[in-house]
């Protein structure tokens, strides 16, 4: 079955490190976004892209940087620079336009010590 | 720019009781309007969405939503709940083509037995 698969479930870094959080997707849908869940905030857009090896800053890019070198993958790397970084992040995709819903990923809980 | 507003944090209600979730949206075009669940530690699932035509959306597990564009309103309802309906839902709107997807902060549903 088709779908989008984020990994690892959890994961734990020390203060100061920068981690990459996987996102695979085997829908063929050209839309990617990722997401950070805090609890009373909803959903905040990072970062989405609509076609490989281009994306866009969302509302809150800073200290967060990802690439789109195939259709399919759209790893998003919490850097450093990242005040707040303990949060669950959310990988999406879409295909068409606007008239679709979201896939979701199962989601990545990061939690940094 | 678009906003949605989920007026209540938590709605508590007894197993096999009617529940609405109420979600109001500000936009100056036409939109595309979703609502998600989201269990524990999981992605969101899509559980309808109104893109166009009747008013009343029937989506899974018997839920249903009416579009009232009079009072920008997308309120989710089930006549009957059950135990495993407790869960997140989020609201969330679209102005379609790859414009992106605004959500709510979400509304927790707690069925007591």
């Amino acid at each position: 079955d088709g779908g989008i698969t984020q990994s690892p479930k959890y994961l734990f870094r020390k203060e100061g490190q920068n981690v990459t959080l996987s996102c695979e997707q085997n829908l063929n849908h050209d839309a990617m976004y990722w997401y950070r869940q805090d609890p009373g905030q909803g959903l905040r857009l990072i970062y989405y892209s609509q076609i490989v090896n281009d994306f866009q800053k969302g509302d809150i890019a800073e200290g967060y940087s990802v690439s789109r070198e195939k259709k399919e993958s759209f790893p998003l790397t919490v850097t450093s620079a990242q005040k707040n970084p303990t949060a669950f992040y959310l990988c999406a995709s879409r295909d068409g336009q606007g008239g679709y819903g979201y896939t979701f990923g199962s989601g990545t809980r990061l939690t940094v010590v | 720019a678009q906003s949605v507003t989920q007026l209540d944090s938590q709605v508590p209600v007894f197993e096999e009781a009617p529940v609405e979730l109420r979600c109001n949206y500000s936009s100056s075009v036409s939109v595309y309007l979703f609502w998600y669940v989201q269990y524990p530690n999981q992605g969101l699932q899509l559980l309808l969405k109104y893109l166009s035509g009747s008013t009343l959306v029937k989506g899974i597990n018997g839920f249903e939503a009416e579009f009232n564009k009079s009072q920008t309103s997308f309120h989710l309802r089930k006549p009957s709940v059950h135990i495993s309906d407790t869960a997140e839902y989020f609201c969330a709107v679209s102005q379609g083509g790859y414009q992106k997807v605004t959500f709510g902060i979400g509304t927790k549903l707690q069925v007591i037995p």
